[in-house]
């Protein structure tokens, strides 16, 4: 029922590690997000597909790749994490402007 | 580049009564769109309410209302009869189209409110 998921929930890693995060819409919307909100709550857009191609690329290191398999799918890899990676994921998907989000990943960094 | 500016970090009201949010933005783009989002202490993102920058008429769900002044470039949100369940961190967005579909959010810091028994 949920219109956007994303797992897991909740990732606890080392420093150097390679993790995912995987996200789901079922709302066929042809458009998916990624944002991270910081320690201090401030949301920040990452990446953004439209049919699974590509439109949005802020300013993020290369050691992060999102992949979208297909437009209900955007799953976002992170490579040689490190202390500052530490925040909170969102994945969200449009249509028509509108962006629905999912619960979030908190990911923390050792 | 647009910003979006919150100016009070915390607010508190007592229940029942009515609080307003400010916002304020700068953009230089004629079409846009305007959002309040929710983000109680589950961290859930909740959209509150949307006002396209063409509407001159102020968008209104139940409770919540805004004041959009488009010239002052100011959208602030106003919560009548306060409920506890209202707590939490609100966010003031601005939305432009960034192309093949895609739209970009810039988000506010937000404003953290707490409703008061």
């Amino acid at each position: 029922d949920t219109a956007v998921s994303q797992t897991p929930k909740y990732l606890v890693t080392q420093m150097g590690n390679d993790k995912s995060i995987k996200c789901e819409q079922n709302l066929g919307h042809d458009t998916m997000y990624w944002y991270k909100q910081d320690s201090k709550k401030f949301l920040k857009i990452m990446f953004s597909y439209n049919n699974k191609e590509l439109i949005i690329n802020e300013t993020v290191p290369n050691r992060f790749s999102p992949k979208s398999p297909d437009k209900a799918h955007l799953n976002l890899h992170i490579n040689s994490l490190e202390l500052g990676d530490s925040a909170v994921y969102f994945c969200a998907s449009s249509q028509a402007g509108t962006q629905y989000f999912g619960p979030g990943t908190r990911l923390l960094v050792l | 580049a647009q910003t979006v500016t919150q100016s009070q970090p915390e607010m508190s009201v007592q229940e029942a009564e009515t609080v307003t949010l400010s916002c304020t933005y700068d953009t230089s783009e004629n079409n846009y769109y305007l959002f309040w989002y929710k983000q109680p202490p589950s961290r859930q993102m909740i959209l509150v309410i949307r006002q396209e920058a063409y509407k001159q008429q102020n968008a209104t769900e139940n409770r919540f209302s805004v004041n959009f002044q488009k010239a002052a470039k100011s959208f602030s949100l106003k919560i009548s009869d306060s409920q506890l369940g209202d707590t939490a961190m609100y966010f003031c967005a601005f939305m432009k189209r960034s192309g093949a579909g895609s739209y970009q959010l810039t988000f506010g810091k937000g404003t953290k409110l707490s409703v008061i028994p």
